[in-house]
């Protein structure tokens, strides 16, 4: 069963544009939802995380917007730039034990 | 070296051969986890070392044996694979198993023929 899901599989974005990635969840013991970015031959790196307290945290051009009475939340990536273009993925644990993936959404962002 | 690597970073094997996959933690963690990731779907976690412990065997077939000698190494042996068991195996670690921030390494890609 999986718990993490993730929309859309894929977006294509023009460069200065917003992306929009959304991820819902059933879980309500979770309490910790990082996004990781995956480039072609790496492994996921942390992009940025929130904690249920908070409805929303921003870090330079990319933003997540969390909704816990609907639990989902979302990320926002301003001005989009073609270096953006990697995978995505939202997770979500409970007490930082074993993270629950989505299922990666691909971001081609065009010049 | 920094971070956490893994090798082979490629790997093609029969479904008689055995191999073995490596990987290193240069953070000075105690928690480990193998990870399989497949095309269009989530991360699926495969196993979870805690100072050298297993602390989770998430239904994985017999087949993927890990080992843990340390909490800075981290080892899966390979045999009698199948074809669907072609992926990217990602080995990841965090300062605790009940770390939040996973650091996850580039991956090994693994076909089986």
């Amino acid at each position: 069963q999986q718990q993490v899901k993730q929309s859309p599989q894929s977006l294509i974005v023009q460069k200065g544009g917003i992306s929009i990635i959304n991820c819902a969840y059933e879980n309500t013991a979770f309490d910790y939802f990082p996004w990781y970015q995956q480039f072609p031959g790496k492994g996921p790196a942390l992009l940025i995380a929130i904690r249920p307290d908070v409805s929303e945290k921003k870090e330079g051009r990319f933003t997540i917007s969390f909704n816990k009475s609907a639990k989902q939340f979302s990320l926002h990536i301003m001005d989009s730039q073609p270096g953006d273009s990697a995978t995505y993925f939202c997770a979500a644990t409970a007490a930082g034990y074993a993270l629950n993936f989505g299922k990666g959404t691909s971001l081609l962002v065009t010049p | 070296e920094t971070g956490v690597t893994q090798t082979p970073r490629h790997l093609v094997m029969g479904m008689t051969n055995k191999k073995s996959l490596k990987c290193e933690q240069h953070l000075g963690h105690n928690a480990m986890y193998w990870y399989k990731q497949s095309a269009k779907k989530p991360l699926e976690l495969m196993f979870v070392y805690n100072f050298k412990e297993q602390t989770e065997n998430n239904s994985v077939p017999s087949r993927f044996s890990p080992e843990c000698p340390n909490s800075s190494h981290l080892f899966l042996h390979l045999h009698t694979l199948q074809p669907e068991d072609s992926a990217l195996y990602l080995c990841a670690s965090t300062p605790g198993v009940w770390g939040y921030e996973q650091y996850f390494g580039p991956g090994t890609r693994l076909t089986v023929t």
